[in-house]
């Protein structure tokens, strides 16, 4: 069965400052990763995706972030961080020639102060 | 332009009560999913459907029903059953198998149902 561990629930950072977001996945076959965002009152919209090839993975808003099989990690990053990125971020995880229902982790809540 | 669009956006209910949430996609997407989120618990897994007139129990089904009785619609009904229904309800769909958003769920903007 597959499981995903967000480290942390809250993450609080300044203005212009970088950030990284962690995000551990568990699973016995191949994988396919994600990370959504999630507005106050709003649903999730897709920042990024790895499903194969490249390692390192550009999204939108700025974020990239960078899958690590071997720690079997899929962090999130950004090198400047705006005030319209505070948000709650979901990582996620699915497996590719299954059911693809994706096990979401417990999200972290970024916190972008000026 | 394309999505999903669930209503009510807000939505109270007095205990007892049964109260149906609404979800409808014109993304032609076969797969559909209900959610629930509290605070500090993520997404849970309610109910989901990978074709018409069949669906399936996620991880905390107890308390509710669905239909799919058509490809676009996935109506969620809590009923009087679900002991702690206060909560933020996210509807989401998605392709099945590969292709250009292999994996990705949709997600409509959510109903938040306040039992009182």
């Amino acid at each position: 069965a597959q499981s995903v561990t967000q480290l942390d629930s809250q993450v609080p950072v300044f203005e212009e400052a970088p950030v990284e977001l962690r995000c551990n996945y568990s699973s016995s076959v191949s994988v396919y990763l994600f990370w959504y965002v999630q507005y106050p009152n709003q649903g999730l919209q897709l920042l990024l995706k790895y499903l194969s090839g490249s390692t390192l993975v550009k999204g939108i808003n700025g974020f990239e972030a960078e899958f690590n099989k071997s720690q079997t990690s899929f962090h999130l990053r950004k090198p400047s961080v705006h005030i319209s990125d505070t948000a709650e971020y979901f990582c996620a995880v699915s497996e590719p020639g299954g059911s693809y229902i994706p096990t979401f982790g417990r999200g972290t809540s970024l916190i972008v102060h000026p | 332009d394309g999505g999903i669009t669930q209503s009510p956006k807000y939505l109270f209910r007095k205990e007892g009560q049964n109260v149906t949430l609404s979800c409808e996609q014109n993304l032609n997407h076969d797969a559909m999913y209900w959610y629930r989120q509290d605070p500090g618990q993520g997404l849970r897994l309610i109910y989901y459907s990978q074709i018409v007139n069949d669906f399936q129990k996620g991880d905390i089904a107890e308390g509710y029903s669905v239909s799919r009785e058509k490809k676009e619609s996935f109506p969620l009904t809590v009923t009087s059953a679900q002991k702690n229904p206060t909560a933020f309800y996210l509807c989401a769909s998605s392709i099945i198998g590969q292709g250009e958003n292999t994996g990705e769920l949709f997600f409509g903007e959510g109903s938040r149902l306040t039992v009182l």
